[in-house]
């Protein structure tokens, strides 16, 4: 029983790139989650996938932020043209189902740096 | 009305003492009240959750307490020990709503 995989562990990056932050969930859940963690702060929304589509993807900050998931699997969220406030922790998190009271697996986040 | 305010920012406690951690919600549609433990460099673990037809809960030496009239609900965390420092984050969500958080307590146990 593999947990929630996220690559890469650290990233250091320059400002104006784009990055791409990798999750692998558990095998078989089927919603999915990114969430920010700013130093210091709590958890921000970022967007909820259920299978591959993604009905809620409120809490992007702004269209250089995007998401897919394919195969019901694997996610990638993408940042284009970075930027020094996007610099953060990047959490994913699976979930058996989107019930409420599924409890999130988490796994140990991406550490985005944009210098 | 999603926000959940968390209280305080950090708490020092003596090992042995109790840790109180409070949250308060204004969404009465909420159903679900979890709480995480986030360890450094790790992501955020679900240590124990409510529903609001309880007024209490308990696992071992974590106790959620549920006041559903003031909205307000937290942990307690009884004979704390230095393994239990670490970053606390209250939750909730409601139906098939995302997991809204609290800002996180940051609990300090001194040996």
């Amino acid at each position: 029983g593999a947990g929630v995989s996220q690559s890469p562990s650290n990233k250091v990056t320059e400002k104006g790139k784009d990055v791409e932050l990798r999750c692998d969930p558990i095998s078989g859940h089927t919603a999915l989650y990114w969430y920010r963690q700013s130093l210091g702060q709590g958890l921000e929304f970022l967007i909820y996938f259920q299978g591959n589509s993604a009905p809620d993807k409120s809490g992007l900050p702004s269209d250089r932020f995007s998401a897919e998931r394919t195969g019901g699997s694997v996610s990638t969220l993408t940042i284009q043209r970075t930027q020094q406030e996007d610099s953060a922790v990047y959490l994913c998190a699976s979930s058996p189902d989107r019930g409420s009271g599924s409890p999130l697996h988490f796994g140990n986040g991406t550490r985005l740096t944009v210098t | 009305q999603q926000q959940v305010k968390q209280s305080p920012q950090s708490l020092i406690v003596q090992k042995g003492g109790i840790s109180i951690i409070n949250c308060a919600y204004e969404n009465t549609a909420f159903d679900y009240f979890p709480w995480y433990q986030q360890f450094p460099g790790k992501g955020p673990a679900l240590l124990i959750a409510i529903r609001p037809d309880v007024s209490e809960k308990k696992e071992g030496r974590f106790t959620i307490s549920f006041n559903k009239s003031a909205k307000q609900f937290s942990l307690h965390i009884m004979d704390s020990q230095p393994g239990d420092s670490a970053t606390y984050f209250c939750a909730a969500s409601w139906g098939g709503s995302r997991l809204t958080f609290g800002e996180g307590t940051q609990l300090t146990v001194n040996p």
